[in-house]
This record gives C-alpha cells, sequence and structure tokens, in this order.
C-alpha cells in the first residue's frame, strides 16, 4: 500500500516561468486536497477535489493557480507566471470520505514539492 | 486568521523530560488531527480524535480531545531525540468545508 506521492520534489524556476505540480494520491481515496506551506507556518489550504468535482477554492488560490483531477485519480496543480511570493512547500493530501467517515475525514500527506522562485 | 493556536511555538528539552502541547480554539471542530513534520517533508499523521474528552495513548505520546472539542493537547513522557519535529494539530469540521486548518507548530528539540 503506497503513500502519496508527489512530483517532482523540488522545483526552482524563474519569475514569470509557469510550473506544474503531480500528486498521486492513495489508490482508492476519493478526495485530495491541495495545501501551501511557508516557513514558520502550518499549512493553509487551497483547494480539494471529490474524485473528479472541485468542491471548493480558497480565496489564496488567485487565478494564476489552477488544479485539475480529470480521471478523479491524480491531480495537477499549475502556476502560470510565478512569482517570489508563490515560493512555498505544496503539499498534496487525500482521504477516503464516506457517510460513515464524514466526521472524521482522516488526511494523509505526500512529501511535499519544495517550489523556489528566483 | 489563526484559528488554532499552538503553544509553545518552541521546546527544546533534554532526554528523558515529559513534555505536553496544546492546541487551543474558541471554534469547535468535529475531528482533531495531529502530524508530526520533519523539515523538507510532508506531515505524518500521529492521531485523529474525534470525541470529545476522548484520549488516545500512542506509545509515549498521549492526546486528549477537549469535552468542548475546541482544544486538545499532546504529552510525550520520556522524550527521546528521535522524537525532535513540529508537532502540528489541525482541526476539521463536517458537513461542509472538509478543509483542515493548521496552528503554526510546535518545534520541539530534544537534546540527548
Amino acid at each position: 500500500d503506497t503513500g502519496v506521492s508527489q512530483d517532482p520534489r523540488h522545483k526552482i524556476t524563474k519569475r514569470g516561468q509557469n510550473v506544474t505540480f503531480r500528486c498521486d494520491p492513495i489508490s482508492e481515496h476519493n478526495r485530495l486536497y491541495w495545501y501551501r506551506q511557508t516557513l514558520g507556518q502550518g499549512p493553509e489550504f487551497l483547494t480539494y477535489f471529490q474524485n473528479e468535482a472541485q468542491l471548493e477554492k480558497s480565496r489564496l488560490l488567485s487565478d494564476r493557480f489552477s488544479a485539475e483531477r480529470p480521471k478523479g485519480s491524480f491531480s495537477t496543480l499549475e502556476i502560470q507566471r510565478t512569482e517570489q511570493g508563490d515560493s512555498a512547500m505544496y503539499l498534496c493530501a487525500s482521504s477516503l470520505w464516506g457517510l460513515e467517515s464524514h466526521r472524521t475525514d482522516t488526511q494523509y500527506f505526500g512529501p511535499g514539492t519544495r517550489l523556489t522562485v528566483l | 486568521t489563526q484559528l488554532l493556536e499552538q503553544s509553545p511555538q518552541f521546546l527544546s528539552i533534554q532526554e528523558g523530560e515529559n513534555l505536553t502541547v496544546y492546541c487551543n480554539s474558541s471554534s469547535v471542530f468535529s475531528s482533531l488531527q495531529w502530524y508530526r513534520q520533519e523539515p523538507g517533508e510532508g506531515p505524518v499523521l500521529l492521531v485523529t480524535v474525534v470525541t470529545g474528552g476522548e484520549v488516545k495513548k500512542l506509545k509515549r505520546l498521549t492526546f486528549q480531545f477537549g469535552d468542548a472539542r475546541k482544544d486538545s493537547s499532546l504529552h510525550i513522557t520520556a522524550a527521546q531525540p528521535g522524537d525532535t519535529g513540529l508537532y502540528l494539530c489541525a482541526g476539521g469540521r463536517s458537513g461542509g468545508s472538509e478543509k483542515l486548518v493548521f496552528g503554526k507548530g510546535t518545534k520541539l528539540t530534544v537534546n540527548p
């Protein structure tokens, strides 16, 4: 049973470039979450999917950010025209949500993608 | 706005000492999760608590959820250097937005 995987683990880019991150959730997990974590802070919610539907987006997710989960399995997070303020750890998590588990919805995190924008 | 306040923010102790980390909020959560995070890695789940007053033990770690489901504590007995890391609490709410709300974390260092 593999956990959540993310690719790449590290990304260095120049300001103005586009970047795309991939997340593969735990198999059969129907929910997938994206969070962002900056130094000295806890993770902050960006968006989440249930199967292929994107159900909520944070105000942190500006129009330069887009996330997809086209087949309800893996997800991608794209950042267009990157800015230095986008430098952070981008974390993906997945959970198995159902009527019986709705109170817990325990989320399991991947190792993260560390983005550095120069 | 940080809905979950963790204290202390930093803690440095000697091996063998006991410690308690607190996670407080004015909001009610349907569940509360504790994670440990190493530098450059994602958070690793330690425990989920869902019932007010619930106590869970994981070896030398004891987790408690407050009766009103607004606060939680993590107690470590006889800390070891391997316990060093960032401890994060995260609150979840059911029946609507399922995102987790995190505290800033407690950075624990256990010196040998």
